[in-house]
């Protein structure tokens, strides 16, 4: 199947700085990919959707000016939590699609804590 | 607004036993349903997907039925390894974008050998 990429996998920053989260997808171009955050023990919760070239869609609830998303190539989105905080602590998981009603690939995750 | 629910609990089953997960739902009308494995601290891992007009699915020791009247999905493991130890996760896919998923919290799955 199709390889997405994340990195870092970890991250420990001091409360107050910005970190960058990058999603890649390996072997095919993904003009949509997804951020979700997932908290121990509870489900992924979709942050937002990256969209190639365009601004990103955040759900409700979701700070954009917070949690900053570029997507400027087919391959390639970031996610920059902004001046972070410890309750900003989590899992952050990318995934990539293609069509409707296909598989998502997800990346490994980056485990985020906030010092 | 949209609820999805399964198995709150932990599974614990014996090794060479059925495992039966269970994924409700309100609110929505999926067109499709997946089912993904997540092992501690990694990605979900995608396992089957099943369409509002098909009953059932299977894919090896994998078996995924889907009742949209009852709004409902049953996931079973047949002959189950320890290996088989994740949590899983299901999946609403309202099928308007690709990849845009809702997921419930899921469930832990331990298999003793």
């Amino acid at each position: 199947g199709a390889v997405v990429s994340q990195h870092p996998s970890r991250v420990i920053c001091k409360s107050g700085t910005s970190v960058k989260i990058e999603c890649r997808s390996l072997d095919f171009q993904a003009t949509t990919m997804f951020w979700y955050r997932q908290f121990p023990k509870q489900s992924l919760m979709l942050m937002a959707t990256s969209n190639e070239g365009s601004k990103a869609t955040y759900e409700q609830g979701v700070e954009k000016d917070k949690f900053l998303i570029n997507h400027a190539s087919l391959t390639l989105s970031t996610l920059t939590v902004t001046s972070a905080h410890p309750e900003d602590s989590s899992f952050y998981i990318c995934s990539a699609s293609g069509r409707a009603g296909t598989e998502a690939f997800f990346g490994q995750g980056t485990r985020l804590t906030v010092v | 607004s949209q609820k999805i629910e399964q198995n709150s609990e932990a599974l614990n089953i014996q090794e060479g036993k059925t495992a039966t997960l269970t994924c409700n739902y309100t609110n929505y009308s999926p067109a499709y349903l997946q089912w993904y494995r997540q092992d501690p601290g990694r990605g979900p891992v995608f396992l089957l997907l099943i369409r509002e007009n098909e009953k059932e699915k299977r894919k090896e020791r994998l078996k995924v039925t889907f009742d949209t009247t009852l709004k409902q999905s049953l996931f079973h493991i047949t002959a189950s390894q320890p290996a088989d130890s994740a949590t899983y996760l299901c999946a609403l896919d309202g099928g308007n974008q690709g990849g845009k998923l809702i997921f419930g919290q899921g469930t832990e799955l331990s298999v003793k050998p």
